[in-house]
Formats: structure tokens, sequence, C-alpha cells
């Protein structure tokens, strides 16, 4: 059981340059979410989906977009990627069962630099 | 909209000896969840413990206890006997059990363990 993978790991980009995050969650979870972290901060929600075909901004959505078209993937596409885009970016998923105590699984992230 | 706040940014303490990491929260919500996340130096957020709104008992998990105080929208990590693998970022999050259930963290606590 794999629980949420994220690819790649590591990524240098170029400004304006375009790329995706990958993420694949395999516990068929239908609540999934795209966080970014900065240096020395707590994690900061950029989008959400609450299934397929579903999904909806956090926080900072501002030079992102996702999409939904299964249950198992949740990838983040970013366009013209802008020096303020530099972090480590979370993905994770978790149930939308009527039961409080569900957690949210985290992938391991993707470190993202803009030059 | 809900609010994290954690007012150490660092913390030592001596392996085997006890630590109480701070937590406060804010929410108009009356059902969310509380979570603690240990982030290591390798990146990964591996989550710790848990506790409800309506859990009338603080939660423990091994080494890990919360002191819950819910008047006081409090919620302390205390980790007893450190050890040197304790040295991390912890942060505490907060989700509300409607809507996105996206989580809200904190800015975190660098503990550090000294032997």
């Amino acid at each position: 059981n794999a629980g949420v993978t994220q690819t790649p790991k590591f990524r240098i980009l170029k400004i304006g340059q375009s790329m995706t995050l990958q993420c694949t969650q395999d516990m068929n979870h239908n609540y999934m979410y795209w966080y970014r972290q900065d240096p020395g901060m707590g994690l900061k929600l950029i989008y959400y989906s609450v299934g397929a075909g579903i999904t909806d901004k956090g926080e900072v959505p501002n030079g992102y977009n996702v999409s939904r078209s299964t249950t198992e993937d949740f990838p983040l596409r970013l366009e013209l990627a802008a020096p303020s885009q530099t972090s480590v970016y979370f993905c994770a998923s978790s149930t939308s069962l009527a039961t409080t105590t569900d957690t949210q699984y985290f992938g391991p992230g993707t470190r993202l630099t803009v030059l | 909209a809900q609010k994290i706040t954690q007012t150490q940014p660092g913390m030592f303490v001596q392996e085997k000896e006890a630590v109480t990491l701070d937590c406060t929260y804010d929410t108009s919500d009356q059902s969310y969840g509380l979570f603690w996340y240990k982030q290591p130096s390798s990146g990964e957020m591996i989550f710790l413990i848990y506790q409800g709104s309506y859990d009338e008992q603080n939660a423990t998990e091994g080494r890990y206890s919360l002191n819950f105080q819910k008047a006081r929208k409090s919620t302390n990590l205390v980790i007893s006997a450190s050890q040197l693998g304790d040295s991390a970022m912890y942060f505490c999050a907060m989700r509300v059990n409607t809507g996105r259930r996206a989580l809200t963290f904190g800015s975190g606590t660098r503990l550090q363990v000294q032997p």
C-alpha cells in the first residue's frame, strides 16, 4: 500500500517555465489537497478537491491550476513559474466519512526552486 | 476563518526529560479536530496525535499526550522522556468538520533534544 505518492521529488525551473506536479493516492480517498510550505513556515492550502470532477481554491491559489479526473490523481499545474513559487509542495488525502477522527495522509513532498 | 498560533519558535530539552509545546487556536465552529504533526529534517509530515472538539478525555499516543483546554482554546503537546530522534519541527493544525475539511497550520516549533 503506497499511500500518497508525489513526483518529482526535486525540480529546478526557470522563470516563465511551466510544470505539473503529480499526486496519486491508492486509499480510495475522496478528499485531496495541495499545500505549499515556505521556508520556516507552516503549510498553506493551494487547492482542494472533494471528489472526481470537483475542485476549489484554497488560501493561495494564484499561479496554479488543478484538475481531478479520477479519484486517485490530483495534479497541480504551475503556469509561468515565478521565484515566489519556490517552496515545498505537499499533496494530502483523507476520507469523507462522517467520523471526525480521520487524519490527512501526506505525500513526501516536492521541493521546487524557481530561478 | 480558523487560526493557529504557536508562540515558541524554538525549544531545547534534555534527553529523557518531558517538554510541552504550546498551541492556541481560534474558530467559531463547534465541531473540529486538532492535530499535531512532526516534520524531521528529511521533510516528511508525520501525524502524531489527534483531539476532537467533543472529546472529554485528553488524547494520548505512546509518549505523546495533549493538554486540551477547550475554554482557553489551547491544545498543548506533551512529549515525555524525550529522545534524540524527537528533534524536529512540530506543527499544530486544526480542521473544521464541515466543508473542505482542510488543515490550517501554525508556524511550528523547532524542538532540539540535547544529550
